[in-house]
């Protein structure tokens, strides 16, 4: 079946814009994470999802970041007033009811120029 | 402050012969480990993981070792292949809480030469 798949690949945006990045989770998966990577670091967590509800969100930098995950399928992440800090790639993950192994989607790669 | 730290930003081996990627962490609350591998453009793919209660976890050429005692486990891969080369990410989980996430070395550059 189809893995984790984000839109867009590459997002090329202006400081001070506003972006969405989208991901669809393995048809199923109820765990549903974001993740951000900057260059030459490990991926760093975001925000985890169980169902529709927000379960963790101690990683999200500041309040520029918001998730949401309505229908608990496809999660997007937003993010106002982007800086060039926010330049990284976004990955997107998701398990099965909780299990650890989580599968990664390929990652939106975020440009703030 | 890094809780999962990989200290050898590369390594390169022949083919053929054993790899050997090393991780340790510093939170003592971690009850489970993982190893992905990363291609350039693509997410970090699993490998092979590692409940606490065990110290070593093998399949097929991957071998993950756990010593608890001295918060380090290590990835033994062999024999090495050209294909192998790629980022290794050592992960923990598991910290206050029982937290679902992921924390991240900084990962491992692996070239095998053919």
């Amino acid at each position: 079946g189809a893995g984790v798949s984000q839109t867009p690949s590459n997002k090329v945006t202006e400081k001070g814009k506003y972006v969405e990045l989208r991901c669809d989770p393995i048809s199923g998966h109820t765990a549903l994470y974001w993740y951000r990577q900057s260059l030459g670091q490990g991926p760093e967590f975001l925000i985890y999802f169980q169902g529709t509800g927000a379960a963790d969100d101690s990683g999200l930098p500041n309040d520029r970041f918001f998730a949401v995950r309505p229908e608990g399928s496809v999660s997007t992440l937003k993010i106002q007033r982007t800086e060039r800090g926010d330049s990284a790639v976004y990955l997107c993950a998701s398990s099965l009811n909780r299990q650890q192994q989580q599968f990664f989607g390929p990652g939106t790669r975020l440009t703030v120029l | 402050d890094q809780q999962v730290k990989q200290n050898s930003p590369s390594l390169s081996v022949q083919e053929g012969r054993i790899s050997i990627l090393n991780c340790d962490y510093t939170n003592s609350m971690f009850d489970y480990f993982l190893w992905y591998k990363k291609y350039p453009a693509e997410g970090p793919t699993f490998l092979i993981s590692i409940s606490s209660i065990k110290d070593k976890n093998e399949d097929g050429r991957f071998t993950v070792f756990l010593n608890k005692s001295a918060k380090h486990l290590s990835l033994h891969i062999v024999p090495s292949q050209p294909g192998d080369s790629a980022v290794y990410f050592c992960a923990a989980s598991g910290g206050e809480g029982g937290s679902e996430k992921l924390v991240f070395g900084k990962g491992t550059k692996l070239t095998v030469n053919p």
